[in-house]
């Protein structure tokens, strides 16, 4: 079975500092790795994916992620932030067909942009 | 704008009503999935749809019913419920169930309340 940890329920930060939301993630098959981040009153819109290839992955909204196999982590990371990317962020995993593929989601971080 | 369209964005129902959920995507998706979202919880899935049919349904009560009339519209069927049934309700799609980390597409959810 996975599991997905999210260490920070929330994370204060000012405009244009950096951020690095942290995800660990626990499986005993390979998985599949997603940030979705939630806006208020709207669905989840994904913001990165990993499935294969190179650990650096790239994202909308200048957000990238970096997966450590060695640690099982995915954190997400963005330079420099902006008042509009206060939002909830899920960390989600799939797996390669134990779960049907189905998402295992962490518990979420707030992350909260002051000016 | 959302490719997943989830109609009606806001609902409130007594008890001893029977409403709709409706949710449509034009992505050529066989996969489709309804989510319960309490406030400040990840999405709880509730229900999956491959190619029309149901593949999971996460031991949720008999007064949800879902319907999948064909491969693009997906319903969730309300009668009787409890105020703690309360949430945003949310749709997703994906190209198929668990198809090698393809990620699913969220609307924007129905926000219910039951009196």
């Amino acid at each position: 079975a996975q599991s997905v940890t999210q260490l920070d329920s929330q994370v204060p930060v000012f405009e244009e500092a950096p951020v690095e939301l942290r995800c660990n993630y626990s499986s005993s098959v390979s998985v599949y790795l997603f940030w979705y981040v939630q806006y208020p009153n709207q669905g989840l819109q994904l913001l990165l994916k990993y499935l294969s290839g190179s650990t650096l992955v790239k994202g909308i909204n200048g957000f990238e992620a970096e997966f450590n196999k060695s640690q099982t982590s995915f954190h997400l990371r963005k330079p420099s932030v902006h008042i509009s990317d206060t939002a909830e962020y899920f960390c989600a995993v799939s797996d390669y067909g134990g779960s049907q593929g189905n998402l295992i989601f962490g518990k979420g971080t707030k992350l909260s942009v002051k000016p | 704008d959302t490719e997943v369209t989830q109609t009606p964005k806001h609902l409130v129902m007594g008890m001893t009503n029977k409403k709709s959920l409706k949710c449509e995507q034009h992505m050529g998706h066989r996969a489709m999935y309804w989510y319960k979202q309490k406030a400040k919880k990840p999405p709880e899935l509730m229900f999956v749809y491959s190619y029309e049919k149901l593949s999971i349904n996460e031991s949720v009560p008999s007064r949800f019913s879902p319907e999948c009339p064909n491969s693009s519209l997906l319903n969730l069927h309300l009668h009787a419920l409890q105020p703690e049934d309360s949430a945003l309700y949310l749709c997703a799609s994906s190209p198929g169930q668990g198809s090698f980390g393809q990620p699913q597409h969220f609307g924007d959810g129905t926000r219910l309340s039951i009196l």
